[in-house]
Formats: structure tokens, C-alpha cells, sequence
């Protein structure tokens, strides 16, 4: 199993400039989440999906960022403008959505705003 | 809302040396509480998960141990390849749409010297 594959690792753009950030979960898993970690605040949960339907976004910090799941296979975390406070690493997780199934995590992108 | 404190933030040990890290959390009603190692560059990787108080799980020379408000990562005579930041995170079972989603701590920086 290959596991959880974020791209790309690192993504280096200008204030103002669209970020799309992509994921492909573990195949079967039917729960996917993205998570921002910083040192400041750790790891964050800003939005999950059940079966490619968004859930919860209440953690999305604002209207700039918005989340799709468009198959079972693929989703995409999008950051337009972006702006210096969202550099962050971004990680992508997955379960087979019991509700005690551990979360299984790519290894995120780095993404710096400049 | 959901709390997840833990100490200390770092740790350095001398191979051999063992410790705990601490882990408590305050929650409305406890569903899991799951340990993640976290390697530089990586993403968390799932270590265990407790579901009950006076529960205990191993693996390897670590042990995580739970009670009603906390959770105890033992090493015992920890080897250098056991340097990582080690996280905890809570699952609320009461929570509505968002029991899927895990809480997390701000992690553990374990550092062993050889």
C-alpha cells in the first residue's frame, strides 16, 4: 500500500498567487481530512469529508480557502489569494471512517508565502 | 471544547534512560485517545489507540497507559532511533458531525543522546 500521497511536498508562491494542494488517500479508506500544522498552534483540523461529501468545515480559516472531493479518489485544498499567515505545512489524512479507526497521514506540504 | 496539553514541549535523554511523556486532555466524553510518533519531514505516524481508563498497550520499549485525565507514554531504555516528537490527540464521542475528527496536543520533542 502506498499510503497517503500529498503533492507537491514543498510549494513556494507570492502573496497574492492561487495554491492548490492535492491528495490522493489510501484506496478503500472512505474518510479523508486535512489538517494544517504550525509551531504555534499545532495541528489543526480545518475540513473533513465521508464518502467525497464535506462534513465539517468549520476549521477553514476564511472564504480564501476552500476544499473539494471530487472521487474517492483525489481531493484538492485551495488557497486563493494566499496571503504570508497561511505558510504552514498541510497534511492530508485518511481513515476507513469508523468512528475509532486511526487517521493515516501523508507526509504534508510545505508551503511558504512570500 | 475540546483540550489536549502536553509536557514536557522537550526532552532529552541519554540512551538507556527511561522517562514518560504526559499527555491530558479534557473532553465531554472520551471515544479514543490515539499516540502518534511524528519524524522530521513526515507525517504523524499512528502509534496506539486506548479506549478506557486503567487501560495499557505496548509496542516495542513503549508503553501509553490511560486515565480519566491523562495518558502516559512510557520509554523504557530508549534508543536513539526513538527521537521523534511524540502526539496525542482525543476523539470526542459526543460531538455531532464532528466525531470523526481527532484533537491534538502540541507534541513532545523527545531527543536520545547516544
Amino acid at each position: 500500500d502506498a499510503g497517503v500521497i500529498q503533492s507537491p511536498r514543498h510549494e513556494v508562491t507570492e502573496m497574492g498567487q492561487e495554491v492548490t494542494l492535492r491528495c490522493k488517500p489510501i484506496s478503500g479508506h472512505n474518510s479523508l481530512f486535512w489538517y494544517r500544522q504550525t509551531m504555534m498552534r499545532g495541528l489543526e483540523l480545518l475540513i473533513y469529508f465521508n464518502n467525497n461529501v464535506p462534513i465539517d468545515d468549520s476549521g477553514m480559516p476564511e472564504d480564501r480557502f476552500s476544499a473539494k472531493m471530487p472521487n474517492a479518489s483525489f481531493s484538492t485544498l485551495k488557497i486563493q489569494p494566499s496571503e504570508p499567515r497561511d505558510s504552514a505545512v498541510y497534511f492530508c489524512a485518511s481513515s476507513s471512517g469508523q468512528k475509532d479507526s486511526p487517521l493515516h497521514f501523508g507526509n504534508g506540504t510545505r508551503l511558504t508565502v512570500t | 471544547e475540546d483540550q489536549v496539553t502536553q509536557s514536557p514541549e522537550a526532552l532529552r535523554l541519554q540512551e538507556g534512560e527511561s522517562s514518560s511523556l504526559n499527555c491530558s486532555y479534557t473532553v465531554s466524553g472520551l471515544r479514543g485517545l490515539f499516540w502518534y510518533r511524528q519524524d522530521p519531514g513526515k507525517g504523524p505516524e499512528f502509534l496506539f489507540t486506548l479506549y478506557s481508563a486503567g487501560e495499557e498497550k505496548e509496542k516495542e520499549r513503549l508503553k501509553a497507559t490511560l486515565t480519566k485525565k491523562e495518558s502516559f507514554l512510557h520509554i523504557t531504555a530508549p534508543k536513539p532511533e526513538d527521537s521523534a516528537t511524540y502526539l496525542c490527540a482525543v476523539q470526542d464521542g459526543y460531538s455531532g458531525a464532528g466525531s470523526y475528527q481527532l484533537t491534538f496536543g502540541k507534541g513532545t520533542k523527545l531527543s536520545v543522546i547516544p
